[in-house]
């Protein structure tokens, strides 16, 4: 049972340019999200899904898009990478539209570096 | 905004040393969840605690929801360096809507137990 697995685990971009963060789960979770980790700000949740089909904002939108074609799958695109989202990205997953009284299963996080 | 500070930062001690890690809000969470991150890894669920009052034991640790609701400890008995690492407190809160609870975290308590 893989959990949550994101890659790449390392990524490191130029300003201007754009790529996806993949998550995948296989846990049949209805909730997924994603958050960044910032040195002095915690977990900031940045999108989330209920479902496939449904997405909707966290606190921190600006800047990403979400989709979630499928229940496994919940990619997190940055349009045009700015040094300002150089962070470590966690996706995480929940049983339940509830989601939070279940726990949160995240995966092991995804580095990014903008220059 | 429901906020929960979590005190103290940062923690150093000796091993077998015992310690109290605080959770405080000025909201009311219907429940708090414990994670603890190891570096290079994604936040692991260790506990849930939904009624006020509520006490519950993991081995050496022990978790207590404070009567009200707005504040959460985490105590370690006779710490092992194995439980290095950083504790974030999680709180149930307001709806956002689609049916879904939101978690929000505190800034979490880095903790070094020196052999």
């Amino acid at each position: 049972n893989a959990g949550v697995t994101q890659t790449p685990k390392f990524q490191v971009l130029k300003t201007g340019q754009s790529m996806t963060l993949q998550c995948a789960q296989d846990m049949n979770h209805e909730y997924m999200s994603w958050y960044r980790q910032d040195p002095g700000m915690g977990l900031r949740l940045i999108h989330y899904s209920v479902g496939a089909g449904i997405t909707d904002q966290g606190e921190v939108p600006n800047g990403y898009n979400v989709s979630r074609s499928t229940t496994e799958d919940f990619p997190l695109r940055l349009l045009s990478a700015a040094p300002s989202q150089t962070s470590v990205y966690f996706c995480a997953s929940s049983y339940s539209r509830a989601a939070a009284n279940y726990g949160y299963t995240f995966g092991s996080g995804t580095r990014l570096t903008v220059v | 905004t429901q906020l929960l500070e979590q005190s103290p930062q940062f923690l150093s001690i000796q091993e077998g040393e015992n310690l109290t890690v605080y959770c405080n809000s000025s909201s009311v969470f219907s429940s708090l969840q414990w994670y603890r991150q190891e570096p290079g890894e994604g936040p692991v669920l260790l506990v849930t605690v939904v009624t006020g009052g509520e006490v519950k034991k993991l081995k050496r640790l022990t978790f207590q929801f404070g009567d009200a609701r707005k504040d959460s400890s985490l105590h370690i008995t006779a710490a092992q360096p194995g439980d290095t690492g950083l504790y974030l407190c999680a709180g149930v809160g307001s709806y956002s809507g689609a049916g879904s609870y939101q978690l929000t975290f505190g800034k979490g308590t880095k903790l070094s137990v020196i052999p």
